[in-house]
């Protein structure tokens, strides 16, 4: 069954410094989710990414964070200048052609700032 | 605000049935999904309901209303592999992009 992959699996950083996220999403999949999960906190949404640009960012998503899709399969989150705070679980989503389809979610990159 | 609530926790014993509640308050609506997480790992979808109702898929079923802002997961003949954290999500808060807003979760530990 195609799956959403994401790399790296644990990503430590520096405070700081600047980290891109990767994923993969399923290939025949139009529309692209990132979340985010603090430790032992609910999912939060990021941004929805359809037709190479943004649906919908949340008040989380500000300046510090972008998206890109700069092939036919990836698709990234770039967190500039990190903080203590971005530390969570970031997960990629994605869903085939409907908005409401089920989305399919990637183990997640787990990022630590130190 | 846009909030959704169910239960911190719940237990219940191998083969019995568990019902996790959700209710939402969000300012526009096109379904409630409900995903299962194991230890942190990835969300999987298990179910969604767009219009009033049950939806069965095996062991899980799902109901909603609509008019009380309301819904509920339902897990049959529980299995030690059910223990894991459920999430309800809202999905059409802010019109159609996809966006899901998700619950606390409840954590279901299930005992032999």
């Amino acid at each position: 069954e195609p799956e959403v992959t994401q790399t790296p699996s644990h990503q430590v950083t520096q405070m700081g410094q600047e980290v891109i996220l990767r994923c993969v999403p399923i290939s025949n999949h139009l529309y692209f989710y990132w979340y985010r999960q603090i430790l032992g906190q609910k999912v939060e949404f990021l941004v929805s990414f359809y037709n190479n640009e943004i649906s919908e960012k949340s008040e989380i998503f500000d300046d510090q964070f972008s998206v890109e899709r700069p092939d036919g399969s990836n698709f990234t989150l770039k967190i500039r200048s990190t903080k203590l705070e971005d530390s969570a679980m970031y997960f990629c989503a994605s869903s085939e052609r409907d908005r409401n389809q089920p989305q399919h979610f990637g183990d997640g990159t787990r990022l630590s700032i130190l | 605000g846009q909030s959704l609530e169910q239960p911190s926790e719940v237990t219940a014993v191998e083969g019995a049935i568990v019902q996790i509640n959700c209710t939402y308050q969000t300012s526009g609506f096109y379904g409630l999904s409900w995903y299962q997480q194991h230890d942190g790992g990835a969300p999987t979808f298990l179910s969604y309901n767009a219009l009033d109702g049950l939806e069965e898929t095996g062991r899980f079923s799902s109901f909603l209303s609509r008019s009380d802002s309301y819904g509920y997961l339902l897990l049959q003949e529980l299995q030690m592999k059910d223990s894991a954290s459920y999430f309800c999500a809202v999905s059409g808060s802010s019109g159609n992009t996809g966006k899901l807003i998700f619950g606390q979760g409840t954590t279901l530990q299930v005992k032999p």
